[in-house]
């Protein structure tokens, strides 16, 4: 069964410091990975997108990371701030016969002052 | 200036009722999406369309119906609704069907709530 978990399922962390959200598939044949950040109220953002091939993409403090092997995506966050708050999706993306979007529930982040 | 836009981005009403969502991306993109995300904030596809073709459509009841008079728009309408169609719906487009590392652009979403 096509399966995006992600972890952990909410993080609160102090404005200014770095933290790793993960992201683990189960979704074949694979096509892409992305990542996106959704404020409250609001439609998600791409952050990143990564192919089979790519193992590191950064757009600016946010950084992704993909282990096809493992199947497994991080995405660090640098230097936190408080406009980073929100839900952070992994989204894998399966193509046999048409796309297919498998979401994972995301991860909450709250930085404080 | 808005890429993908959707009204209204609240719709409260009561059960039995028939509503629609409409959407509008002024992207120049040949495929659209529209989404359900849940209490529970998870996202699910319903239905995407490439160049006014219908290309997937999710275990979605036939009470929800797309409609794409345009390249430029997708609208939902909803007959007869029930209590668990309450969600945020969000409307998102695309470049092209099938390109590799093809980025999606959401719209704001519309908060559905039935009463």
């Amino acid at each position: 069964k096509n399966q995006v978990e992600q972890s952990p399922q909410s993080l609160i962390i102090l404005e200014g410091k770095n933290c790793t959200l993960q992201c683990n598939y189960t979704v074949s044949p694979f096509s892409n990975l992305r990542w996106y950040k959704q404020d409250t109220g609001r439609g998600p953002v791409s952050l990143t997108i990564m192919t089979f091939s790519e193992n590191t993409k950064s757009n600016g403090r946010y950084t992704a990371t993909l282990d096809a092997d493992t199947k497994q995506s991080s995405l660090h966050i640098t230097a936190s701030q408080l406009s980073d708050s929100a839900s952070y999706i992994c989204v894998v993306t399966s193509y046999n016969y048409g796309q297919n979007f498998v979401f994972g529930p995301g991860t909450r982040l709250s930085v404080l002052p | 200036d808005t890429a993908v836009s959707q009204t209204p981005k609240y719709l409260v009403t009561q059960m039995g009722n028939d509503k629609s969502i409409k959407c509008e991306q002024n992207l120049g993109h040949d495929t659209m999406y529209w989404y359900k995300q849940d209490s529970k904030k998870f996202l699910k596809i319903m239905f995407s369309y490439n160049n006014k073709e219908l290309i997937i459509n999710e275990t979605v009841p036939n009470r929800f119906s797309p409609k794409s008079p345009d390249k430029a728009h997708l609208n939902l309408h909803i007959n007869s609704l029930e209590l668990g169609d309450s969600a945020v719906y969000f409307c998102a487009s695309s470049p092209a069907w099938g390109l590799a590392g093809s980025e999606q652009f959401f719209g704001p979403g519309t908060r559905l709530t039935v009463l």
